[in-house]
């Protein structure tokens, strides 16, 4: 049973535009979530996170928001650059674990 | 500081037999978990260990097994293997435990099994 999901496998935008990654979960034990970004033959790499007492983080062209009551976040990036092109992972945490439930990803394409 | 290293990188097995998979965490690293990555299902927790112990376990069978040294080092081991196993098996270490979730991967071991 996949407890996050990220219902669009990929997504293209032009480079300058706006990407938005959204993601859903069902668990409300979920306190913490995070965004992971892989590159081809990579490990994934932390990108940002929010805690569930959040609505909103920003890290320079990103930012992750929080809707608790839909049980929905999404991930934008703006401007998206071709080096934004890869695979992203959303990702949760459930209260005092440490292991991470990860979404099946969403394959970005930046197009110069 | 180095990251997060797997081996081997690449290998292939045949059905039945077993394979070990080592990780040597970040330096100061005492958490390393595991993940297997397969197509259509993204990363799959299998187990995390913290000083040693076995602190969580995903819903996997048996013939998936892990262990962590003293040293935070950590081996996995998938025994009578089948053809569902192939995948790419990731490990992840962080600092503490139960803390932000930031992980550290490395770049995984892409097993194949025929």
């Amino acid at each position: 049973d996949q407890q996050v999901k990220q219902n669009s496998p990929s997504l293209s935008v032009q480079e300058g535009r706006i990407s938005i990654l959204n993601c859903d979960y069902t668990n409300s034990m979920f306190d913490y979530f995070l965004w992971y970004k892989k590159y081809p033959a990579e490990g994934p790499t932390f990108l940002i996170s929010i805690s569930s007492i959040k609505d909103k983080n920003e890290d320079g062209r990103f930012t992750v928001f929080l809707n608790k009551s839909a049980k929905h976040l999404s991930l934008h990036i703006v401007p998206s650059q071709p080096g934004d092109s890869a695979v992203y992972f959303c990702a949760a945490r459930e209260t005092g674990a440490n292991n991470l439930f990860f979404g099946t990803g969403t394959r970005l394409t930046v197009i110069p | 500081k180095a990251g997060v290293t797997q081996t081997p990188r690449y290998l292939i097995k045949t059905r039945g037999q077993q394979v070990t998979l080592s990780c040597s965490p970040i330096s100061g690293h005492r958490s390393v978990s595991w993940y297997q990555q397969t197509p259509g299902q993204g990363l799959q927790f299998l187990f995390e260990y913290f000083s040693e112990t076995q602190r969580n376990k995903g819903n996997f069978p048996g013939r998936f097994s892990g262990r962590q040294f003293s040293n935070s080092r950590s081996e996995m081991n998938v025994s009578t293997l089948e053809l569902g196993d192939s995948a790419l098996y990731l490990c992840a270490s962080s600092l503490y435990f139960g803390r932000t979730g930031e992980l550290f991967f490395g770049e995984g071991s892409r097993l194949t099994v025929l």
